[in-house]
């Protein structure tokens, strides 16, 4: 299993630009999410899915859209990059959310830069 | 709202010294609970979670951590830290019935040899 993977690693944009955030698993796995990281702010949830077709918000949802046509993708848009959005992005994911007692793995991250 | 708090948010410790982790949590109901580690370079990773039964909850690399319903609170320790352990730490809470975790803020503990 490669587990949870993301592209790309590191992106530099200009303010106003758009992007998507690729985030895919292999494992099968419900339940799906997207958290910015940020220095002294910890992991906040930005968007979730409980299963394909699925999605909510998180605690910071504004400026990004997400869609989950499959269960294997989870991508997250960028609309119109701000500088604010300068962050270092993770998806996780895991097998259920039902009883919130399920292990999340996390991808290895997306470094984005906007200017 | 509900949140997580992480009081120590940068800790040095020489190898071989005891370490707790402070996490405070917010919510009156039913919660689960995680500790997740980052070491350098590589992805977050759980180190240990409890969500019923004994409080005393024990986690790879010799990590424990007591969850304590009065005191909202479920600290990570470890009796004697290695170089190894150097990383950062997340406390997470899963509030029973939402389909949100909700992470504190991290502590970055760095172990001199």
């Amino acid at each position: 299993n490669a587990g949870v993977t993301q592209t790309p690693k590191f992106q530099v944009l200009k303010t106003g630009q758009s992007m998507t955030l690729q985030c895919a698993q292999d494992m099968n796995h419900e339940y799906m999410s997207w958290y910015r990281q940020d220095p002294g702010m910890g992991l906040r949830l930005i968007h979730y899915s409980v299963g394909a077709g699925i999605t909510d918000q998180g605690e910071v949802p504004n400026g990004y859209n997400v869609s989950r046509s499959t269960t294997e993708d989870f991508p997250l848009r960028l609309l119109s990059a701000a500088p604010s959005q300068t962050s270092v992005y993770f998806c996780a994911s895991s097998y259920s959310i039902e009883l919130g007692r399920e292990t999340q793995y996390f991808g290895p991250g997306t470094r984005l830069l906007v200017l | 709202a509900q949140s997580v708090s992480q009081h120590n948010h940068h800790v040095i410790l020489s190898e071989a010294a005891s370490l707790e982790l402070g996490c405070n949590y917010s919510y009156g109901g039913t919660v689960n609970l995680f500790w997740y580690v980052q070491y350098p370079g590589q992805h977050l990773q759980l180190l240990l979670k409890y969500f019923s039964g004994d409080p005393l909850v024990k986690g790879i690399k010799g990590f424990e951590a007591e969850f304590i319903k009065s005191k909202f609170s479920f600290n990570l320790r470890k009796p004697s830290v290695q170089w190894s352990d150097t990383a950062e730490y997340f406390c997470a809470v899963n509030p029973s019935g939402t389909y949100k975790y909700i992470f504190g803020t991290g502590t970055r503990l760095k172990v001199l040899a």
